[in-house]
């Protein structure tokens, strides 16, 4: 089955710094990448998914990368600000199958002001 | 976006007895619910996928009579804790999938369950 690996466990930037969280995954298939951001007690909420078909996608502050020959994708928040700080989740699954998603460990981010 | 809403938000019960947390798709029918478990800082643990009108398919190493599914209609899914023991608490989460082509892959979570068990 698929497997999704997640790095850092724990990010701390400065406001105004970017952020970077990584993640890769095994099963070439999978062709569905979509992000979550969970702040504590709280429901993961989708900030933004990419698909195989493309290698970008961007939303204001955020961006999703994806390198289907390497097999990773990662999460870019631009100008990160106090209200980013939460736990970010990356998944990946086969766009159109029963699969269910697969998630990576988790990132805690703390944006220090 | 699409609605996903689970009740209870929380609830304390005594050891020995059976919890029931409703998940509901508000405005979307839901032809798979997923329900997962979460451990503080920890990631979500899938427990078990459910498809309305069969049987659900469980993850290895959960109890199907202890955790019991039932997925009813498009829109309502059910997770009963049985005998439930302080082990079991945690925070339960649901999802659901949709079936129009917009939302067919992403998964809409529900708020959660905190679920104590004294």
């Amino acid at each position: 089955g698929e497997n999704v690996e997640q790095h850092p466990s724990t990010l701390s930037v400065q406001e105004g710094d970017s952020a970077v969280i990584k993640c890769t995954y095994s099963d070439s298939a999978s062709n569905y990448f979509p992000w979550y951001k969970q702040e504590l007690g709280k429901r993961p909420q989708l900030i933004i998914d990419i698909r195989s078909n493309v290698g970008e996608k961007k939303d204001q502050r955020i961006a999703v990368t994806l390198n289907k020959t390497a097999k990773h994708f990662s999460l870019h928040i631009t100008e990160t600000q106090p209200e980013d700080s939460a736990v970010y989740f990356c998944a990946a699954t086969l766009s159109g199958s029963a699969r269910q998603l697969t998630f990576g460990s988790g990132t805690q981010l703390t944006v220090l002001p | 976006g699409a609605v996903v809403s689970q009740h209870p938000s929380w609830v304390i019960c005594k050891s020995g007895t059976s919890v029931k947390i409703e998940c509901r798709s508000l405005d979307f029918q839901a032809t798979t619910m997923f329900w997962y478990r979460q451990f503080p800082k920890q990631s979500l643990m899938l427990m078990a996928t459910s498809n309305e009108g069969s049987k659900a398919t469980y993850e290895q190493g959960v109890e199907k009579d202890k955790f019991l599914i039932n997925h009813a209609s498009l829109t309502l899914s059910t997770l009963t804790v049985t005998s439930a023991h302080p082990e079991d608490s945690s925070f339960y989460i649901c999802s659901a999938r949709g079936r129009d082509s917009g939302e067919r892959d992403t998964q809409y979570f529900g708020p959660g369950t905190r679920l104590t068990v004294l």
